[in-house]
């Protein structure tokens, strides 16, 4: 069956270092691949997507990159600041039941400390 | 345009009532998907419309979940006879095509008491 797999325990890193959280799949050919930012009751937010055929994107302190031998992609943050302490989300788009849409993983709740 | 509305932000309902959530999309969004989401979890894909027609239903949906979206505008999803089971947040997202990503509205948190 498909899986994503995000590290479900909380990341703690200290304020100025890179975070780096990671999201694993299975059993999936994406097109693409979406990161996703949620504070607590809220809606998530996009972020960044890369497709298949990407190897790195980056936009500002973001950085993504997407491995589809090691079906694998790993989503950093440089140079950490406490307001990016949140819960990030990793999310397949992919075709199932022959309609695209978007399957999300767990999550990864991120703690910048000051 | 100010993003994905949903409404109301939070509801508590007694066990076996019929509760409505409301979203309005991107105007010129013509995707629209409802997601469920609980604590500690993702959100978990719920149904998908193009336009007015609604493409796609998880079959974890059960037959007390119904969504509509007339005209292709805004959204409804209601849920009869409510569970304490359905506690959860009601995500609505739109986009125009997935490339961009999905716009998220802030959710309903739906509570059975």
């Amino acid at each position: 069956s498909q899986k994503i797999e995000q590290n479900s325990e909380a990341l703690n890193i200290q304020e100025g270092k890179t975070a780096t959280l990671t999201c694993n799949y299975t059993n999936y050919s994406p097109a693409y691949l979406q990161w996703y930012r949620q504070d607590p009751g809220r809606g998530p937010v996009f972020l960044l997507l890369i497709r298949e055929n990407e190897k790195e994107k980056r936009k500002e302190r973001l950085k993504v990159t997407f491995d589809t031998t090691l079906k694998q992609s790993l989503f950093h943050i440089t140079a950490s600041q406490p307001a990016d302490s949140a819960t990030y989300l990793c999310a397949l788009d992919g075709y199932s039941g022959g309609y695209q849409k978007v399957t999300f993983g767990t999550g990864t709740k991120l703690q910048v400390i000051p | 345009d100010t993003g994905v509305s949903q409404n109301p932000r939070h509801k508590i309902t007694k066990r076996g009532q019929n509760v409505t959530f409301r979203c309005d999309p991107i105007s010129e969004h013509n995707r629209l998907y409802w997601y469920r989401q609980t604590l500690g979890q993702g959100p978990e894909f719920l149904t998908y419309f193009q336009n007015e027609a609604q493409l796609e239903k998880s079959r974890l949906l059960s037959d007390r979940f119904s969504a509509e979206r007339p005209k292709g505008s805004f959204s409804t999803l209601e849920i009869q006879r409510t569970e304490q089971g359905d506690s959860a947040m009601y995500l609505c997202a739109s986009s125009l095509e997935t490339q961009y990503g999905y716009t998220f509205g802030s959710g309903t948190r739906l509570t059975v008491v």
